[in-house]
């Protein structure tokens, strides 16, 4: 299964809402789960289950979405939050992910 | 906690056998749910699932390095491997570790290893 994640980057500024976009190209139903990864760090699972949000992580990320289509949202943009994130699918092997959004500044 | 952590070589000669270890603390790699997980990153590109090994030992594989990859669990020392033989420059990647729970999302992983396959 292919994911597509769109922009492949964007500029933003602290206080920012964030929009990233993520198609599969066939059903997955439920199965996609969101990650972000900062340089010399590991990935970091931020939500799970389209839109269930990981222990620990700020009620400003909301995933949403249902079949081919996705969408992670953070509502206003923090200093903290610019990396790259990616979607995976988990529906079908191989797990495959997203080419990445990074967010800069 | 679970933390996991990689080991090996950083530097593979091409058409040798590239091996690296994650250890696995906080967790137990006999669990029942847990898939354990190696992805890769080449420098420039998307992560790229490789396979698992579960339930003491059986494994999935990435039908693009199945040939040439194995997974294996050693229960104890709380770690699993990865053996990926015939290396290219192609394989150069920084190389990751990860917990799979219950096949449905990666929710804890190791910092990563860089590999580089190189004469």
């Amino acid at each position: 299964i292919q994911m597509t994640q769109s922009p492949s980057s964007l500029s933003a500024s602290v206080g920012d809402r964030v929009t990233i976009t993520c198609r599969a190209s066939q059903k997955i139903y439920n199965y996609l789960n969101w990650y972000q990864h900062k340089p010399g760090q590991a990935p970091r699972l931020l939500i799970y289950t389209v839109s269930v949000l990981q222990t620990g992580v700020p009620s400003r990320f909301r995933g949403s979405g249902s079949g081919t289509d996705f969408t992670l949202t953070i509502s206003s943009l923090q200093p903290e939050d610019f990396a790259t994130y990616y979607c995976q699918q988990s529906h079908t092997a191989p797990r495959t992910f997203g080419q990445g959004t990074r967010v800069d500044i | 906690q679970v933390q996991l952590k990689e080991s090996g070589p950083g530097l593979v000669k091409p058409s040798e056998t590239l091996s690296l270890t994650c250890t696995v603390s906080g967790g137990s790699v006999s669990s029942s749910i847990d898939y354990w997980t190696w992805i890769r990153q080449p420098p420039g590109k998307t992560l790229e699932w490789i396979g698992n090994v579960f339930d003491r030992g059986s494994t999935n594989y990435n039908s693009s390095l199945k040939s040439r990859v194995s997974i294996s669990v050693d229960t104890s020392k709380n770690q699993f491997s990865l053996r990926l033989s015939s290396v290219t420059a192609a394989d150069t990647a920084t190389y990751f570790c990860a917990r799979d729970w219950s096949e449905r999302y990666l929710d804890y992983w190791g910092q990563g290893i860089l590999v580089t396959v190189s004469s």
